[in-house]
């Protein structure tokens, strides 16, 4: 067991540029998640998978956000033409049958 | 619409001395309860939960009290250490797999 794994830790990009952020959930785990935070606040949901379906999407989730998750492994989530309100940190976690939900180290984005 | 509030944004104790975090919530359909603890530029690590069947759930140095009828749940650490300082999230959900609902945090200074 590894953790949750996500990739890149960093990225700064400029306004109008598409980002993509990498999850590796825990292995096993059916269940994948993404969560948004920006400074002073809590994490915010932004979307949900169980296996390869996507079930429920924030209306955080605007229509330049997409996030996939394939073969039920890895997920990508995909910010299209960013703005300077994307920048926050970009949280993944993961979660079996049980109730707790771990998350990964997280990704942060600058939009200059 | 908060449905979680954390209303310390901050606290300050003693080392050795007792921490007392504290969180309200607002959906009676939440039926399970985790603190995470989360340090500068790091994801949320998962620390310790309560189901809504219990009062109280302890683990070492940490215990989650739940007060159902005051929808109201609080996280206590004793004794606490240096190294407890952190921001302490309250999160909720409805049901099992569902996304988790967070409050504001709570920013917990331990001084030596």
């Amino acid at each position: 067991d590894t953790g949750v794994s996500q990739n890149p830790r960093h990225k700064i990009t400029k306004r109008g540029q598409n980002v993509t952020f990498r999850c590796d959930p825990i292995s096993e785990h059916n269940r994948l998640y993404w969560y948004r935070q920006t400074l002073g606040q809590g994490p915010e949901f932004l979307t949900y998978f169980q296996n390869e379906a996507q079930l429920e999407k924030s209306r955080l989730l605007s229509d330049r956000f997409s996030a996939e998750r394939p073969k039920g492994s890895f997920s990508t989530l995909e910010i299209q033409r960013t703005e300077q309100g994307d920048s926050a940190m970009y949280l993944c976690a993961s979660s079996s049958r049980a109730d707790t939900i771990y998350f990964g180290e997280g990704s942060w984005l600058t939009v200059v | 619409d908060q449905q979680v509030k954390q209303n310390s944004p901050s606290l300050s104790v003693q080392e050795g001395r007792i921490s007392i975090l504290n969180c309200d919530y607002t959906n009676s359909m939440f039926d399970y309860f985790l603190w995470y603890k989360k340090y500068p530029a790091e994801g949320p690590t998962f620390l310790i939960s309560i189901s809504s069947i219990k009062d109280k759930n302890e683990d070492g140095r940490f215990t989650v009290f739940l007060n159902k009828s005051a929808k109201h749940l609080s996280l206590h650490i004793v004794p606490s250490q240096p190294g407890d300082s952190a921001v302490y999230f309250c999160a909720s959900r409805r049901s099992s797999g569902d996304k988790l609902t967070f409050g504001t945090g709570t920013r917990l200074a331990v001084r030596p």
